[in-house]
């Protein structure tokens, strides 16, 4: 498959626990924040965004949380499965354009 | 509704050689965001497109370039390649320009260069 990251921090966790994952953005002027999956092979693909005049959004098995004093952002997933594995993106957008800026991933790993 | 499409998925050049990538978004997306992956670089931006217009442009040189055409297809060239190249090109569609507007990523274009 494709080599995202060959040095990307790595988070193991048990089928069934729940996972955390950190991100630490830049821009104190981002509105947009995206957490994208990646599985070997395939493109990133979007799993939930959050606005910045919001702190927390739920979607299907996934949370995320925002604090904009620290410039913080995680992703939480419940009962992780093993179909959950692949490197973790978030991203941030900033005003009118399509540009993201991408943080550097992390893998997750999903033990049985 | 078919996602973002790629062709070709897979490319082998040698250095100095060009090459063009094509991107097709999904219907009815009018802008379209170019990005490289490297394992040591991450993903980085390389261009945005929407009317056919370049909107925004990453730091990249010169010899990376691209288009956009009235269906809102796209495609990216890059001249005179060099080993450090060697890299997945993806390719993202949205609605609309917007900081807002959710980008949705193909499965890339994994180009090689010898």
């Amino acid at each position: 498959g494709e080599s995202v990251g060959l040095h990307l921090p790595t988070l193991s966790v048990q089928e069934g626990d729940n996972s955390i994952i950190n991100c630490a953005y830049s821009n104190s002027a981002s509105d947009y924040f995206i957490w994208y999956k990646q599985e070997s092979g395939k493109g990133p693909q979007f799993i939930i965004d959050i606005r910045s005049n919001m702190d927390k959004r739920q979607g299907q098995r996934v949370t995320v949380l925002l604090n904009k004093t620290v410039k913080h952002l995680s992703l939480q997933i419940a009962a992780t499965q093993p179909g959950d594995s692949a490197v973790y993106f978030c991203a941030e957008n900033t005003g009118t354009a399509s540009k993201l800026t991408f943080g550097t991933g992390t893998r997750l790993q999903v033990t049985l | 509704k078919a996602g973002v499409t790629q062709t070709p998925r897979y490319l082998i050049k040698t250095r100095g050689q060009q090459v063009t990538l094509s991107c097709s978004p999904i219907s009815g997306h009018r802008s379209v965001s170019w990005y490289q992956q490297t394992p040591g670089q991450g993903l980085q931006f390389l261009f945005e497109y929407f009317s056919e217009t370049q909107r925004n442009k990453g730091n990249f040189p010169g010899r990376f370039s691209g288009r956009q055409f009235s269906n809102s297809r796209s495609e990216m060239n890059v001249s005179t390649l060099e080993l450090g190249d060697s890299a997945l090109y993806l390719c993202a569609s949205s609605f609309q320009r917007g900081g807002t507007d959710t980008q949705y990523f193909g499965p890339g274009t994994r180009l090689t260069v010898l």
